[in-house]
């Protein structure tokens, strides 16, 4: 079975403090994602990466960033957090392809506050 | 901008009906869609995936395609209580999915 972690599934936060959330994955897929879930406005995809060290943003890249320095890991970082960051973080991965099988699978998701 | 739409509901069913939750795409060149289920406070689960016209069946689950009219169901056999979920339906296009907002399911004992 596909594996994917984060590592906190809750998590407080100061505005103005730098965040860091983590994601893992065992399958060795090439892609991984980084969503946001807010209710009335589904999952919006923030930043993506196709390989190590790539990276590539998706629709809503404003106040995040990312970093990927091993295939299994894909890190979101906040550089300065608001509270409009407010949210659920899910991760996911993929296997590589501009084939018709690219299922991407969720990690459990990091419920945000910022205060 | 692509875009997948789905019907927000609830939709609500009594235990064991059949559950048809529908999905459209606008982006015609679309080859691959899946449909996922996430409970309440949870991630979303894949549970379908579908690439060609027609039908296919996992157990209590159907997943129908029409690219002609660019269309994805899931059909949800014998609901039971514990289908009581937000359904999001995805497209992909390149690397990415394209979720849809989800319906979600309300099935009465």
């Amino acid at each position: 079975d596909v594996k994917v972690t984060q590592s906190s599934r809750y998590l407080v936060k100061r505005t103005g403090e730098k965040v860091f959330l983590e994601c893992v994955q065992d399958m060795d897929h090439e892609n991984m994602f980084w969503y946001r879930q807010d209710p009335g406005l589904g999952l919006r995809l923030i930043y993506f990466s196709y390989d190590v060290k790539m990276k590539e943003k998706g629709d809503i890249p404003e106040g995040y960033s990312v970093s990927r320095e091993k295939k299994e890991r894909f890190s979101l970082i906040l550089e300065s957090a608001s509270t409009n960051q407010t949210s659920m973080y899910l991760c996911a991965s993929s296997p590589h392809g501009r084939g018709l099988y690219n299922e991407q699978f969720f990690g459990p998701g990091t419920r945000l506050t910022v205060l | 901008q692509k875009e997948v739409e789905q019907n927000s509901g609830p939709l609500s069913v009594p235990e064991g009906a059949i559950a048809s939750l529908n999905c459209t795409y606008s982006d015609r060149v679309s080859q691959s869609f899946f449909w996922y289920r996430q409970y309440s406070g949870k991630s979303p689960e894949l549970i379908m995936s579908i690439y060609s016209n027609g039908d296919k069946e996992d157990g209590r689950f159907t997943a129908q395609l029409n690219k002609a009219s660019q269309y994805v169901s899931l059909l949800i056999r014998d609901s039971q209580p514990s289908d009581s979920a937000t359904y999001l339906c995805a497209v992909k296009e390149y690397s990415t999915l394209t979720f849809g907002k989800g319906t979600m399911l309300l099935v009465s004992p």
